[in-house]
């Protein structure tokens, strides 16, 4: 069984500032995790995965998030937000070296203020 | 490459009325999804085709829903009769066959459903 929890529903932040998104995750087997942005009427876009190789993982558009076993966490953090960022972001996972299922959080919107 | 293709983009009926989805995959992409994704929450899987053949449907209303995937390539998913707590965007998406590494869905635009 697997599951992630998404902290914090709605986050506001400033432009310039520091975007941290939580997600911790439940998983009997070695995970795939990984964050997708939703931007308004539009599908999911990846905007990074974890699949077991380096811990910090770089994404598109200045994301990167960081696997931490001990804390069962796989939080999203850009230095400086852009008001484009403006999006809701889920975070997913999936059992490594199987189909790709994916349980989603119920994810984060964003918010960025001027 | 063309993304993952859905139609409708929007769709309204009546409770109790039917509906059809159709999606394409992106071209060369074995595995498909069907995801009902309700206001305010996350992506749920609702059926998965490896190919023609499905792998996962054990959180599909198959009472209500059906999906098939003739041929490999274009999948339909309906509802029949719908109810009001369908209204839901539903994503398809789709990858690559699985196999060690985490291959990437990609998700196409999905279709929003509203029953009245």
């Amino acid at each position: 069984a697997q599951s992630v929890t998404q902290l914090g529903s709605h986050v506001s932040v400033s432009e310039g500032a520091l975007v941290l998104l939580r997600c911790n995750y439940s998983s009997s087997v070695p995970p795939y995790l990984f964050w997708y942005v939703q931007y308004p009427n539009q599908g999911l876009q990846l905007l990074l995965k974890y699949t077991s190789a380096a811990t910090l993982v770089k994404g598109i558009n200045g994301f990167e998030a960081e696997f931490k076993k001990s804390e069962t966490s796989f939080h999203l953090t850009k230095p400086s937000a852009h008001m484009s960022d403006a999006a809701e972001y889920f975070c997913a996972v999936s059992p490594s070296g199987s189909a790709r299922q994916l349980t989603f959080g119920s994810g984060t919107q964003l918010t960025v203020l001027p | 490459e063309a993304g993952v293709a859905q139609s409708p983009r929007y769709k309204i009926i009546e409770k109790r009325q039917s509906v059809a989805f159709w999606c394409n995959p992106i071209s060369g992409h074995a595995t498909l999804y069907w995801y009902q994704q309700i206001l305010g929450q996350g992506p749920k899987l609702l059926i998965q085709f490896q190919n023609n053949g499905v792998v996962d449907d054990s959180q599909l209303p198959k009472d209500r829903f059906s999906a098939e995937r003739l041929k490999g390539v274009d999948s339909t998913l309906k509802i029949q009769p719908a109810k009001l707590e369908d209204s839901a965007v539903y994503l398809c998406a789709s990858s690559r066959s699985p196999g060690v590494g985490g291959t990437e869905a990609f998700f196409g635009q999905g279709t929003r459903l509203t029953v009245v």
